[in-house]
């Protein structure tokens, strides 16, 4: 089925460790974002691409780093985890501006 | 800075009405309406440009009031499957596809 898959659904890091979030979309959009998801927050954009080798700061980037070296892949990185980067994590995907977004199914991530 | 949506929560008899507002500070390209049930993705329900269009659900209406950059989305006659939670994203008119800006949610809860 076409759509926007991330991996891990779940994941537990200890402070300082680091790990990378996949999402990967098959619907050829040039434009990715990852957000992050906390209670009563709504949705705040951490990056986005707006094409292959592209890569732009959002709202909320600091401790983050995002790679886009294939139309269709988007990761997202962090370093050294924080207590701070527990949320839940959503890659959309979109033809551009006036598009709909099409989401992924999220990234739980706690981090202790 | 989010758009402001109210109210922040709706508990409604199923066949009743509901409207739920957007308010941006910001001159707009588009709202975005996305709902999204506890544990999953958002999903995409209607878009309002600039100008008057609208695309998106067939049984959901909104409106977009560009001089005032406010959207308002009305559910009639509300069903079980209604429930959840709304979001509004706003597009910033000349930002390209930077990423849409969303607000912190309205709860809706649709009782039997």
């Amino acid at each position: 089925n076409a759509g926007v898959t991330q991996t891990p659904k779940f994941r537990v890091l200890k402070t300082g460790q680091s790990m990378t979030l996949l999402c990967a979309q098959d619907m050829n959009h040039e434009y990715m974002y990852w957000y992050r998801q906390d209670p009563g927050m709504g949705l705040r954009l951490i990056h986005y691409s707006v094409g292959e080798g592209t890569t732009a700061k959002g709202e909320v980037p600091d401790g983050y780093n995002v790679s886009r070296l294939k139309k269709q892949n988007f990761l997202l990185g962090l370093e050294s985890a924080a207590p701070s980067q527990t949320s839940v994590y959503f890659c959309a995907s979109s033809w551009g501006q006036g598009a709909r977004y099409t989401f992924g199914s999220g990234t739980r991530l706690t981090v202790v | 800075q989010q758009p402001v949506q109210s109210p922040q929560a709706v508990i409604l008899r199923e066949g009743e009405d509901a409207v739920i507002n957007c308010s941006s500070s910001k001159a707009l390209y588009s709202v975005h309406w996305y709902r999204q049930k506890h544990g999953e993705a958002p999903v995409f329900l209607m878009i309002l440009l600039k100008g008057g269009e609208q695309k998106g659900h067939e049984k959901i209406s909104a409106s977009f009031n560009e001089k005032k950059q406010q959207s308002s989305l009305y559910l009639t006659a509300s069903q079980l499957s209604y429930s959840g939670t709304y979001f509004c994203g706003t597009e910033r008119r000349g930002g390209g596809a930077d990423g849409l800006t969303f607000g912190k949610g309205t709860h809706l809860i649709i009782q039997p």
